[in-house]
């Protein structure tokens, strides 16, 4: 376990699916972050999880998102109804005890059309 | 006044210069700071993190100065590989866990 992976790399789905995404941590981080990216912008926080308490949700986090870490190590998140403003890239970190920085999966790219 | 502003640039740089830039932050609380690298269509990396007293790490000289509540990146001796977008990144602390990201400067060093 090098670093933090995320599934899949790429996804392209019509209007209206879900999708899910996978992140799976560095084993030894308690906490688990995603954050979406749009071109130009910086990342943005949606929510963050401490072991498989979800602690914090971002407003961003509308009631088509879930985020799920049912056994404190890998996360899920599932976005119903897709609309095509959720075309980003969704990124996901991990960190262990204090605020040393997170360390990014290379992200899931969403393009809805 | 947005979180955390920094200019977008681009910056363009010739090779083995000194570029700097800063980002100002809007909630005083923040306890940590860090600035982080993101090249095109790549994650962002942690770069280096930012101490009250400034620090150094090779060729980038971090500086934080509260009372104005800015942060600045120096990097001497430029790289063409230096080229990359620079996010500087504020976290909160207190119940708001998630760093918060600037929109990024964008670097690009010319030969």
């Amino acid at each position: 376990d090098t670093g933090v992976s995320q599934d899949p790399r790429h996804k392209i789905t019509k209007r209206g699916q879900n999708v899910t995404f996978r992140c799976d941590p560095i084993s030894e981080h308690n906490r688990l972050y995603w954050y979406r990216q749009t071109l130009g912008q910086g990342p943005e926080f949606l929510t963050y999880f401490q072991n498989e308490a979800q602690l914090e949700k971002s407003r961003l986090l509308s009631d088509r998102f879930s985020a799920e870490r049912p056994k404190g190590s890998f996360s899920t998140l599932e976005i119903q109804r897709t609309e095509q403003g959720d075309s980003a890239m969704y990124l996901c970190a991990s960190s262990g005890q204090g605020y040393y920085g997170y360390t990014f999966g290379s992200g899931t790219r969403l393009t809805v059309v | 006044r947005k979180e955390v502003e920094q200019d977008p640039g681009p910056f363009n740089v010739p090779e083995g210069a000194t570029v700097a830039f800063n980002c100002t932050y809007s909630n005083s609380a923040s306890q940590s700071f860090f600035w982080y690298r993101q090249d095109c269509r790549k994650e962002p990396k942690l770069l280096m993190s930012v101490y009250s007293s400034g620090n150094e790490d090779g060729r980038f000289t971090a500086q934080l100065n509260r009372a104005s509540q800015y942060i600045s990146l120096l990097i001497r001796d430029s790289k063409l590989s230096d080229s990359a977008t620079y996010l500087c990144v504020v976290n909160s602390g207190g119940g708001a866990d998630g760093l918060t990201f600037g929109k990024g400067t964008h670097l690009i060093i010319q030969p």
